[in-house]
């Protein structure tokens, strides 16, 4: 099945810095990618949607220039959590709908980022 | 406004004893029900996609079952390698982006020995 990997898996960084996250669909080509957040024993929050080679659309309450999402192929997206505060720890999980599949959606391994 | 909602939040089960996880989902125009397992620490594992009322989908010891309300999933005899966060969701209809879905909270499987 298609695969799509995030790197890192985990990162630790210090208030105030920037820290990116890749996402990457292996064997498949993705127009569309998806970015999620989610807390201890909470469900998945969509934080993004990300179009190839056009502006990411973010839901509601999700600040654009904190969460900068970059979609530069179709096999690439990154999000960067600009200026991370202790707030932002979390677990995001991006996920990556293969192009002519129909429904189908697959998501990465996730990244857990603890800001200290 | 669409919801799914899954119940029961956790769920022990001794092993062998089958048993049915519950998501309920008001949506508009539904285009897809998905399950996902997820482990703890790991993104969700796709299981199942279902399309219309009375559809039915198996995969070892787990069936899904879609209504025109709700699915279910059915577990068979579960064993320990079967804990694991079950998460429900549904991709809407009308006006929707191409894999935009909506999550519901997820029921926590603990199957003990």
């Amino acid at each position: 099945g298609a695969v799509v990997s995030q790197h890192p898996s985990w990162v630790i960084c210090k208030s105030g810095t920037s820290v990116k996250i890749e996402c990457r669909s292996l064997d498949f080509q993705a127009t569309t990618m998806f970015w999620y957040r989610q807390f201890p024993k909470q469900s998945l929050m969509l934080m993004a949607t990300s179009n190839e080679g056009s502006k990411a659309t973010y839901e509601q309450g999700v600040e654009k220039d904190k969460f900068l999402i970059n979609h530069a192929s179709l096999t690439l997206s990154t999000l960067t959590v600009t200026s991370a505060h202790p707030e932002d720890s979390s677990f995001y999980i991006c996920s990556a709908r293969e192009a002519g599949s129909g429904n189908t959606i697959y998501f990465g391994e996730g990244s857990w980022l603890t800001v200290v | 406004e669409d919801q799914v909602t899954q119940s029961p939040e956790a769920l022990r089960l001794q092993e062998g004893e089958s048993s049915s996880l519950n998501c309920s989902y008001t949506v508009s125009g539904l285009r897809g029900l998905f399950w996902y397992r997820q482990d703890p620490g790991k993104g969700p594992e796709f299981l199942f996609t279902l399309y219309s009322a009375g559809e039915e989908k198996e995969k070892e010891r787990l069936k899904a079952t879609l209504t025109k309300k709700e699915s279910f999933l059915h577990i068979t005899a579960p064993k320990p390698e079967d804990s694991a966060t079950y998460l429900c969701a549904v991709r809407p209809g009308r006006g929707s982006t191409l894999g935009r879905l909506y999550f519901g909270r997820g029921t926590q499987l603990t199957v003990w020995p």
